[in-house]
């Protein structure tokens, strides 16, 4: 089976930057994915490392660590539409199954 | 593209009623999920299938059946729902360039009373 951990609420000023850490406990690991959840909505990807490093979109940016089963996403620049639910996911090496952390609730402040 | 879609949005049963929650999709994508969301929590994988004719079961199956006649459509059935099925049901397919990224429908909200 498969485990992933990460801090169930972050609070944070506009303009502020954010990390929201998961640390995962997998038989099998092709690669780490986030998504965003608005309240009411649906998930929505942003974005998937599966090689050791940093991967930058915009405001956003993603880190894998295989050797430390860890990744982080960042939020830089916050504003207050980046108040949601940031869930870490991880794909198994079969087929594309994914499976979700609980979500951390990001909510940003004026 | 319509993207992924699921009918209905919001759906309440009685204990012991079944039903049918529908989900397609017009990208021509392989693979397809079906995820609960419970209030507060992570989305857990109910069934998944990797293509027409092709099924199997994710973490939480007891009690839902799914098929995959077609590429497109992917339904999924409660048999006799329990109040323990109250959820947020959200359906998915996966693309992206290196098949990475799940494409999520709208949710369907349901209350088993």
């Amino acid at each position: 089976g498969q485990s992933l951990e990460q801090p169930s609420e972050v609070t944070a000023v506009e303009g502020a930057i954010v990390q929201i850490n998961c640390t995962y406990q997998t038989s099998g690991f092709y690669g780490l994915s986030w998504y965003q959840q608005h309240d009411g909505g649906a998930p929505t990807f942003l974005s998937y490392n599966a090689l050791d490093g940093l991967e930058e979109t915009g405001r956003f940016s993603s880190f894998l660590s295989r050797s430390d089963s860890y990744g982080y996403l960042l939020l830089q620049e916050l504003q207050m539409k980046d108040s949601a639910s940031y869930f870490c996911a991880v794909k198994e090496a079969a087929g594309n199954k994914l499976t979700f952390g609980g979500g951390t609730r990001v909510l940003v402040k004026p | 593209n319509a993207g992924v879609t699921q009918t209905p949005k919001f759906q309440v049963l009685k204990t012991g009623q079944s039903m049918t929650l529908q989900c397609a999709q017009d990208m021509n994508h392989e693979y397809m999920s079906w995820y609960r969301q419970d209030p507060g929590m992570g989305l857990r994988l109910i069934h998944y299938s990797v293509g027409a004719g092709i099924t199997d079961q994710g973490e939480v199956p007891n009690g839902y059946n799914v098929s995959r006649s077609t590429t497109e459509d992917f339904p999924l059935r409660l048999l006799s729902a329990a109040p323990s099925q109250t959820s947020v049901y959200f359906c998915a397919s996966t693309g992206g360039q290196f098949h990475n990224e799940q494409f999520f429908g709208p949710g369907t909200r349901l209350t088993v009373l």
